[in-house]
């Protein structure tokens, strides 16, 4: 079974600054997709950027970018000029690339934005 | 709006009840999933379907049951409930030609006192 492994409970950072927040996978699988979630306290799930693990160049979404290392199997998120706005939990998950469906999730990171 | 629909927003049931919770869709997905939230645990997988007709355990189907006869419902049973399933259900669905845009519905909370 997948697993994904979230090694940071909270984070904070300073509005403006830039800050990663780290995000390990365990797979036998070849062909996998992988997603940076963020929930607000109003419990939406919104996708904040996604990496196919046959691609080798980094996802990048405006201040949003991921430093993907398939061998090491880590997939950790950069967030560039921090918004008050980006405060919330971030979760890191795994979708494998056969025929079955569901995600599964890291135990989540809850970020801080210091003003 | 198109998207993905979950009824009640909020629950509270006695230990043994039973209860379905509704999840509904109308972006004609193929793939329909259910999770539970709970504090420090992030969200996991308790059953997916790829069709209708078509279902499958994900990681912590114990005490739920599903089915799938139309595209659009995927209802999840609680057949006894227990304290321990006190938790945030998420359902969520995606097309088959996207394969990482997961549409979320907004969450129904559960307590079984």
């Amino acid at each position: 079974a997948q697993t994904v492994t979230q090694s940071q409970p909270e984070m904070s950072v300073q509005e403006a600054e830039t800050v990663t927040l780290s995000c390990t996978y365990d797979t036998s699988e070849s062909d996998y997709y992988l997603f940076w979630y963020k929930q607000p306290p109003s419990r939406q799930m919104i996708l904040v950027i996604r990496q196919e693990a046959y691609k080798q160049q980094n996802a990048t979404e405006n201040r949003f970018s991921v430093n993907f290392q398939k061998a090491a199997k880590s997939f950790s998120l950069k967030i560039s000029d921090s918004q008050l706005g980006d405060a919330a939990m971030y979760f890191c998950a795994y979708r494998g690339g056969g025929g079955a469906d569901g995600l599964t999730f890291g135990k989540g990171t809850h970020l801080i934005i210091q003003p | 709006n198109a998207g993905v629909t979950q009824t009640p927003k909020f629950q509270v049931l006695k230990t043994g009840q039973s209860m379905t919770l509704q999840c509904a869709q109308d972006m004609n997905h193929e793939y329909m999933s259910w999770y539970r939230q709970d504090p420090g645990m992030g969200l996991r997988l308790i059953h997916y379907s790829v069709g209708a007709g078509i279902t499958d355990q994900g990681e912590v189907p114990n005490g739920y049951n599903v089915s799938r006869s139309t595209t659009e419902d995927f209802p999840l049973r609680l057949l006894s409930a227990a304290p321990s399933q006190t938790s945030v259900y998420f359902c969520a669905s995606r097309g088959p030609f996207s394969p990482y845009r997961y549409t979320f519905g907004s969450g129904t909370r559960l307590t079984v006192v």
